[in-house]
């Protein structure tokens, strides 16, 4: 059983769209974070929040915004989504011991 | 400098055989942790083992143990009697620090392709 969850799991969407990517998890825990993944290579981290109301931009710049209203909640949204922003999306969050728990990510193409 | 080095872009092993996936790190904390991610092809990252920087045993997960020679800040993931289903990437990371409230996020590698032949 998933305790983070991601939807949708793929999306073709036009250039130009609006897309949030939604990420939810029933742990508790206070940090998650957003990566960025092309197929079989790194992964590249664009925003992260340590608890609600915090959010921080990762590593890799990104025109990506995060939110974290909630726990439990941490959506990605690209206002105007374009065809560079092809990829997929990983979310994770994190326990006391520190590890990530992924949930099974977000492929997205823009067409 | 690199925080994690996994030097082998792809493997491929042959059935049964084990299989060591190596991974160095660079840090100069004293507390740290080491995690091996597993993703296949469906993408997923599904977490395999876990050694923590005072951990005085290697850590084991079934047919995953960790390698860990900290003197040479190494972390290799021995793969035992080796199954098709462990074809996928593999992903070395790396959590500095020891504080909770701190900044504890992972650094990645950038993997390893592991193939299985059958």
């Amino acid at each position: 059983e998933a305790d983070i969850y991601q939807t949708p799991r793929y999306l073709v969407i036009g250039t130009g769209k609006k897309i949030t990517l939604e990420c939810s998890q029933t742990m508790g825990h206070d940090k998650m974070y957003w990566y960025q993944q092309d197929p079989g290579m790194e992964l590249h981290l664009i925003h992260y929040s340590y608890g609600v109301n915090s959010t921080e931009k990762g590593d890799l710049s990104s025109e990506s915004t995060v939110s974290r209203i909630r726990t439990e909640h941490f959506p990605l949204t690209l206002e105007s989504a374009r065809p560079s922003h092809t990829s997929q999306y990983l979310c994770a969050s994190q326990g006391n011991n520190y590890g990530y728990t992924f949930g099974s990510g977000t492929r997205l193409t823009v067409v | 400098a690199q925080k994690i080095t996994q030097t082998q872009p792809g493997m491929f092993v042959q059935e049964k055989e084990a299989v060591t996936l190596d991974c160095t790190y660079d840090t100069s904390d004293q507390s740290y942790g080491l995690f091996w991610y597993k993703q296949p092809s469906s993408g997923e990252m599904i977490f395999l083992i876990y050694q923590g920087s005072y951990d005085e045993q290697n850590a084991t997960e079934g047919r995953y143990s960790l390698n860990f020679q900290k003197a040479r800040k190494s972390a290799n993931l021995v793969i035992s009697a080796s199954q098709l289903g462990d074809s996928a990437m593999y992903f070395c990371a790396m959590r500095e620090g020891g504080k909770v409230d701190g900044n504890e996020k992972l650094t990645f590698g950038t993997g390893t392709r592991l193939t299985i032949i059958p």
